[in-house]
Protein backbone atom coordinates (compact mmCIF):
# COMPACT_ATOMS: atom_id res chain seq x y z
CA UNK A 1 0.00 0.00 0.00
CA UNK A 2 0.62 4.01 -0.07
CA UNK A 3 1.52 3.96 -3.31
CA UNK A 4 2.24 7.34 -5.20
CA UNK A 5 2.82 8.30 -8.60
CA UNK A 6 4.03 10.61 -10.94
CA UNK A 7 4.11 12.02 -14.58
CA UNK A 8 5.81 12.42 -16.51
CA UNK A 9 8.86 10.75 -15.18
CA UNK A 10 11.29 13.09 -16.93
CA UNK A 11 9.84 16.57 -19.45
CA UNK A 12 12.15 18.52 -21.69
CA UNK A 13 10.40 22.05 -22.73
CA UNK A 14 11.81 25.17 -24.52
CA UNK A 15 11.87 28.07 -22.11
CA UNK A 16 8.84 30.30 -21.69
CA UNK A 17 6.61 26.94 -22.23
CA UNK A 18 4.66 26.00 -19.20
CA UNK A 19 4.80 22.76 -17.79
CA UNK A 20 2.21 20.02 -15.98
CA UNK A 21 3.50 17.68 -13.41
CA UNK A 22 0.57 15.04 -11.71
CA UNK A 23 1.06 13.57 -8.45
CA UNK A 24 -1.30 10.46 -7.53
CA UNK A 25 -1.99 8.71 -4.26
CA UNK A 26 -3.06 5.27 -6.54
CA UNK A 27 -4.24 3.42 -3.38
CA UNK A 28 -5.38 5.98 -0.21
CA UNK A 29 -7.02 9.27 -0.52
CA UNK A 30 -4.37 12.03 0.15
CA UNK A 31 -6.35 15.28 1.89
CA UNK A 32 -2.16 16.78 2.05
CA UNK A 33 -0.10 16.64 -0.97
CA UNK A 34 3.54 18.15 -0.65
CA UNK A 35 5.99 19.52 -3.96
CA UNK A 36 9.97 19.27 -3.34
CA UNK A 37 12.91 19.93 -5.34
CA UNK A 38 15.91 18.49 -5.60
CA UNK A 39 19.06 20.11 -7.47
CA UNK A 40 21.85 17.64 -8.07
CA UNK A 41 23.67 16.67 -4.85
CA UNK A 42 21.56 18.12 -2.74
CA UNK A 43 19.22 17.74 -0.66
CA UNK A 44 15.46 18.19 -1.13
CA UNK A 45 13.97 21.37 -0.03
CA UNK A 46 10.18 21.73 0.42
CA UNK A 47 8.47 24.30 -2.43
CA UNK A 48 4.97 23.95 -1.02
CA UNK A 49 1.88 22.11 0.89
CA UNK A 50 -0.97 21.39 -0.99
CA UNK A 51 -4.25 20.49 0.73
CA UNK A 52 -7.44 19.10 -1.07
CA UNK A 53 -10.17 21.85 -1.86
CA UNK A 54 -8.15 24.61 -0.50
CA UNK A 55 -4.67 26.72 -1.86
CA UNK A 56 -1.78 25.66 -1.77
CA UNK A 57 1.18 26.98 1.01
CA UNK A 58 4.31 27.89 -0.57
CA UNK A 59 7.67 27.72 1.74
CA UNK A 60 9.21 31.45 2.10
CA UNK A 61 11.09 31.92 -1.55
CA UNK A 62 9.17 30.03 -3.50
CA UNK A 63 7.36 31.97 -6.13
CA UNK A 64 3.36 31.12 -5.94
CA UNK A 65 2.67 31.96 -9.46
CA UNK A 66 5.44 30.87 -11.48
CA UNK A 67 4.62 26.71 -9.33
CA UNK A 68 1.41 26.86 -9.38
CA UNK A 69 -0.73 23.98 -7.37
CA UNK A 70 -3.80 22.48 -7.63
CA UNK A 71 -5.16 19.81 -5.35
CA UNK A 72 -8.32 19.14 -7.05
CA UNK A 73 -9.64 16.30 -5.66
CA UNK A 74 -8.34 13.83 -2.61
CA UNK A 75 -5.78 11.55 -5.29
CA UNK A 76 -4.51 14.33 -7.40
CA UNK A 77 -2.38 17.05 -7.21
CA UNK A 78 -0.61 18.70 -9.75
CA UNK A 79 2.20 21.41 -10.05
CA UNK A 80 2.73 23.79 -13.64
CA UNK A 81 5.71 25.33 -13.94
CA UNK A 82 4.72 28.71 -16.00
CA UNK A 83 7.03 30.24 -18.08
CA UNK A 84 9.71 27.79 -17.23
CA UNK A 85 13.56 28.77 -17.67
CA UNK A 86 16.51 26.99 -17.51
CA UNK A 87 17.34 27.67 -13.88
CA UNK A 88 13.95 26.08 -13.05
CA UNK A 89 15.46 22.61 -14.64
CA UNK A 90 15.54 20.47 -11.28
CA UNK A 91 14.06 16.54 -10.36
CA UNK A 92 10.97 17.83 -8.47
CA UNK A 93 9.08 14.93 -6.18
CA UNK A 94 5.79 14.59 -4.79
CA UNK A 95 4.89 13.09 -1.39
CA UNK A 96 1.58 12.05 0.04
CA UNK A 97 0.96 12.05 3.61
CA UNK A 98 -0.59 8.45 4.71
CA UNK A 99 -3.70 9.23 7.16
CA UNK A 100 -3.01 6.75 9.70
CA UNK A 101 -3.87 7.47 13.03
CA UNK A 102 -0.73 8.59 15.33
CA UNK A 103 1.61 8.84 12.26
CA UNK A 104 2.00 11.52 10.12
CA UNK A 105 4.22 9.52 7.70
CA UNK A 106 4.88 10.50 4.08
CA UNK A 107 5.31 8.37 0.79
CA UNK A 108 7.06 9.77 -2.20
CA UNK A 109 6.43 9.64 -6.10
CA UNK A 110 8.85 8.24 -8.03
CA UNK A 111 10.11 12.40 -9.45
CA UNK A 112 10.17 14.24 -12.28
CA UNK A 113 13.16 15.56 -14.11
CA UNK A 114 12.84 18.76 -15.87
CA UNK A 115 14.84 20.13 -18.26
CA UNK A 116 14.36 23.55 -19.60
CA UNK A 117 16.31 24.30 -23.02
CA UNK B 1 13.69 26.86 10.97
CA UNK B 2 14.89 23.32 12.09
CA UNK B 3 18.45 22.10 11.35
CA UNK B 4 19.23 19.12 10.39
CA UNK B 5 22.74 17.74 9.94
CA UNK B 6 23.70 14.56 9.22
CA UNK B 7 27.07 12.58 9.31
CA UNK B 8 29.01 11.33 7.69
CA UNK B 9 28.29 13.13 4.21
CA UNK B 10 30.09 10.12 2.72
CA UNK B 11 31.18 6.56 3.12
CA UNK B 12 32.96 3.64 1.27
CA UNK B 13 32.00 0.20 2.47
CA UNK B 14 33.23 -3.21 1.25
CA UNK B 15 30.51 -5.38 0.85
CA UNK B 16 29.35 -6.80 4.48
CA UNK B 17 30.44 -4.39 6.04
CA UNK B 18 28.32 -2.57 9.02
CA UNK B 19 27.84 0.89 9.09
CA UNK B 20 25.83 3.57 11.70
CA UNK B 21 24.77 6.93 9.78
CA UNK B 22 23.64 9.70 12.01
CA UNK B 23 20.98 12.56 11.98
CA UNK B 24 21.07 15.20 14.74
CA UNK B 25 18.36 17.78 14.72
CA UNK B 26 18.16 21.42 15.94
CA UNK B 27 15.08 21.36 18.38
CA UNK B 28 12.35 18.79 19.06
CA UNK B 29 10.28 16.54 16.77
CA UNK B 30 7.19 14.75 16.46
CA UNK B 31 8.44 13.23 13.11
CA UNK B 32 11.20 11.69 11.93
CA UNK B 33 11.75 9.35 8.83
CA UNK B 34 14.44 7.58 6.91
CA UNK B 35 14.75 7.61 3.55
CA UNK B 36 17.22 5.79 1.18
CA UNK B 37 16.57 7.19 -2.62
CA UNK B 38 17.93 5.07 -4.95
CA UNK B 39 20.39 6.04 -8.25
CA UNK B 40 16.77 6.51 -10.01
CA UNK B 41 15.62 9.26 -7.61
CA UNK B 42 12.94 7.51 -6.09
CA UNK B 43 12.42 7.71 -1.87
CA UNK B 44 11.95 4.52 -0.37
CA UNK B 45 10.84 4.45 3.10
CA UNK B 46 13.00 2.77 5.94
CA UNK B 47 11.50 4.00 9.20
CA UNK B 48 9.15 6.69 10.57
CA UNK B 49 10.62 6.46 13.73
CA UNK B 50 10.07 9.64 15.77
CA UNK B 51 11.51 7.74 19.01
CA UNK B 52 12.58 3.86 20.08
CA UNK B 53 14.13 1.69 18.11
CA UNK B 54 12.83 -0.41 15.18
CA UNK B 55 14.73 -2.95 13.30
CA UNK B 56 13.84 -4.84 9.34
CA UNK B 57 15.92 -7.16 8.29
CA UNK B 58 19.42 -5.36 8.19
CA UNK B 59 18.28 -2.51 9.19
CA UNK B 60 17.72 -0.91 12.39
CA UNK B 61 17.19 2.21 13.81
CA UNK B 62 17.51 4.36 16.85
CA UNK B 63 15.72 7.71 17.83
CA UNK B 64 16.64 9.85 20.96
CA UNK B 65 14.24 12.54 20.96
CA UNK B 66 15.34 14.16 24.49
CA UNK B 67 19.32 14.15 22.81
CA UNK B 68 17.85 15.09 19.52
CA UNK B 69 19.21 12.72 17.35
CA UNK B 70 19.00 9.63 15.77
CA UNK B 71 21.02 6.13 14.29
CA UNK B 72 20.83 4.20 10.88
CA UNK B 73 22.53 1.02 11.09
CA UNK B 74 23.30 -1.62 8.56
CA UNK B 75 24.56 -5.07 8.75
CA UNK B 76 26.16 -6.87 6.08
CA UNK B 77 25.90 -4.28 3.45
CA UNK B 78 25.36 -5.44 -0.14
CA UNK B 79 25.66 -3.57 -3.27
CA UNK B 80 22.24 -2.57 -3.66
CA UNK B 81 22.37 -0.64 -0.37
CA UNK B 82 23.97 1.88 -1.90
CA UNK B 83 22.34 5.80 -2.82
CA UNK B 84 21.88 8.14 -0.68
CA UNK B 85 20.15 7.92 3.14
CA UNK B 86 18.03 11.08 3.89
CA UNK B 87 16.61 11.56 7.64
CA UNK B 88 13.88 13.93 7.86
CA UNK B 89 12.00 15.69 10.85
CA UNK B 90 8.78 17.28 11.34
CA UNK B 91 7.48 19.50 13.80
CA UNK B 92 5.25 21.22 15.22
CA UNK B 93 1.54 20.53 13.60
CA UNK B 94 2.78 21.28 9.99
CA UNK B 95 3.34 17.89 8.82
CA UNK B 96 5.48 19.40 7.19
CA UNK B 97 9.45 17.38 6.52
CA UNK B 98 12.38 19.09 6.73
CA UNK B 99 15.33 16.48 5.38
CA UNK B 100 18.84 16.43 6.20
CA UNK B 101 21.90 16.86 4.46
CA UNK B 102 22.14 13.32 3.42
CA UNK B 103 24.75 10.43 3.50
CA UNK B 104 26.02 9.04 0.26
CA UNK B 105 26.89 5.04 0.62
CA UNK B 106 28.59 3.41 -2.03
CA UNK B 107 29.19 -0.38 -0.94
CA UNK B 108 31.56 -2.13 -3.47
CA UNK B 109 32.56 -5.68 -3.87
Amino acid sequence: GAVVSQHPSRVICKSGTSVKIECRSLDFQATTMFWYRQFPKQSLMLMATSNEGSKATYEQGVEKDKFLINHASLTLSTLTVTSAHPEDSSFYICSARVPTSGRDEQYFGPGTRLTVT
Amino acid sequence: GIQVEQSPPDLILQEGANSTLRCNFSDSVNNLQWFHQNPWGQLINLFYIPSGTKQNGRLSATTVATERYSLLYISSSQTTDSGVYFCAVGEGGGNKLTFGTGTQLKVEL
